[in-house]
């Protein structure tokens, strides 16, 4: 299964509150990365957050990263219309053989209604 | 805006024909890679390039090609299509690889009938 796996998979809110999301992997990693994706678009970058890391803000968006758990969760906070988008984790590991691998999850999608 | 350009944006082709995608960049940034995003599947890694003339596979490789023989262009190969080929290909690109974060192009929906 996905390195990286999002949860849910889809969730609706009103605008003006918060919308959590979380991620869960399965082995060490260097970093992960939060992507959002407008539909039809490409993937927009949000926030990384670094293994030795355990919270990172920007804006309106916090992330925490738990790696005893395998787990982080984003949470946008007083949601509005235009956060509606599908967003999507992605695990960095290394590999045994060298290099880095960025693994992403299949996107929980978020609808923000008015 | 990153700036990133694939071409062609949409395209239906029928099976067993040879289609190329394009990735252009204008940052000059050393790392490009080629995905393949399906429902269900997430983002793939098909390949990607470390370099001029520098590429490797990614994790569904089979069935594709890529060139880089520019620092600002990077091409995507299917040399005879096949249905299971049908999808959204996105090309991305980064300044220090991994270990940062990636800037994605529009995509390309492409049809194999």
């Amino acid at each position: 299964s996905q390195q990286g796996e999002e949860d849910p998979q889809a969730l609706s809110i009103q605008e003006g509150e918060n919308a959590t999301m979380n991620c869960s992997y399965k082995t060490s990693i260097n970093n992960l990365q939060w992507y959002r994706q407008n539909s039809g678009r490409g993937l927009v970058h949000l926030i990384l957050i670094r293994s030795n890391e355990r919270e990172k803000h920007s804006g309106r968006l916090r992330v925490t990263l738990d790696t005893s758990k395998k787990s982080s969760s984003l949470l946008i906070t007083a949601s509005r219309a235009a956060d509606t988008a599908s967003y999507f984790c992605a695990t960095l590991r290394g590999l045994t053989g060298g290099g880095n691998k960025l693994t992403f999850g299949t996107g929980t999608q978020l609808k923000v209604e008015l | 805006d990153a700036g990133i350009t694939q071409s062609p944006r949409h395209k239906v082709t029928e099976t067993g024909t040879p289609v190329t995608l394009r990735c252009h960049q204008t940052e000059n940034h050393r790392y490009m890679y080629w995905y393949r995003q399906d429902p269900g599947h997430g983002l793939r890694l098909i390949h990607y390039s470390y370099g001029v003339k520098d590429t490797d596979k990614g994790e569904v490789s089979d069935g594709y090609s890529v060139s880089r023989s520019k620092t600002e262009d990077f091409l995507l190969t299917l040399e005879s299509a096949t249905s299971s080929q049908t999808s959204v290909y996105f090309c991305a690109i980064s300044e220090i690889g991994y270990t940062g974060e990636l800037f994605f192009g529009e995509g390309s929906r492409l049809t194999v009938l």
